[in-house]
């Protein structure tokens, strides 16, 4: 069974340090999310790709965050300097329309888990 | 502008009993709705989803939800409670085109021997 992979599944970083993780979407997939889950919280929408073109990137902390899908296929998030406050849950997800297409089921990785020390 | 309210943050039921979740949404369109579920240092499954047509919907592991427009809910519900339905719950709104998904703050279910 297709799924979406994600790595590392666990990073462990002091604060100012740089953090990058990586996300393949199942093949095909056009559409590519970034979410941030805060424990006991709901994900948060960081940045939507569709194919290579970011579609919505309104909650990324873009002084300190930067997100890339170059090739349409697999894609980056990036944190420099991380800051103890980004300490989360990294998800990735795809689907294989946009948001609110009858084919908009998102596909979920396994998350990476990031604590800033 | 969409939003979730999830009314719970936290849910025990003992095996075999109902379980309810609640899940209450704004939406000025048109919404599409979604139940995940979430088990610990895992990312999230889809149970089910409402878009267009019938209002109960089903979903995976005997879970059902129900839109009601009027009540602007989509609360999840299972006859019978099992352990390995012990886990978190999500409730998402999203809308036509592009629009992102909106999820609630979850609702950690326990589930009683």
């Amino acid at each position: 069974e297709a799924e979406v992979a994600q790595s590392p599944r666990y990073k462990i970083t002091e604060k100012s340090q740089a953090v990058a993780f990586w996300c393949d979407p199942i093949s095909g997939h056009a559409t590519l999310y970034w979410y941030r889950q805060i424990l006991g919280q709901g994900p948060e929408l960081l940045v939507q790709f569709q194919d290579e073109s970011v579609v919505d990137d309104s909650q990324l902390p873009k002084d300190r965050f930067s997100a890339e899908r170059l090739k349409g296929v697999d894609s980056t998030l990036k944190i420099q300097p991380a800051e103890l406050g980004d300490s989360a849950m990294y998800l990735c997800a795809s689907s294989l329309g946009g948001a609110g297409t009858s084919s908009n089921e998102q596909f979920f990785g396994p998350g990476t888990r990031l604590t800033v020390l | 502008a969409q939003s979730v309210t999830q009314l719970g943050s936290h849910v025990s039921v003992s095996e075999g009993a109902l379980v309810l979740l609640r899940c209450n949404y704004s939406s000025s369109v048109p919404p599409y709705l979604f139940w995940y579920v979430q088990y610990p240092n895992q990312g999230l499954q889809l149970l089910l989803k409402y878009t267009t047509g019938a209002t109960l919907v089903k979903g995976i592991n005997g879970f059902e939800a129900e839109f009601k427009k009027s009540e602007t809910s989509f609360h999840l519900t299972k006859p019978s409670a099992h352990m390995s339905d012990a886990a978190e719950y999500f409730c998402a709104v999203s809308g036509s085109g592009f629009n992102k998904f909106y999820f609630g703050s979850g609702t950690k279910l326990n589930v009683k021997p």
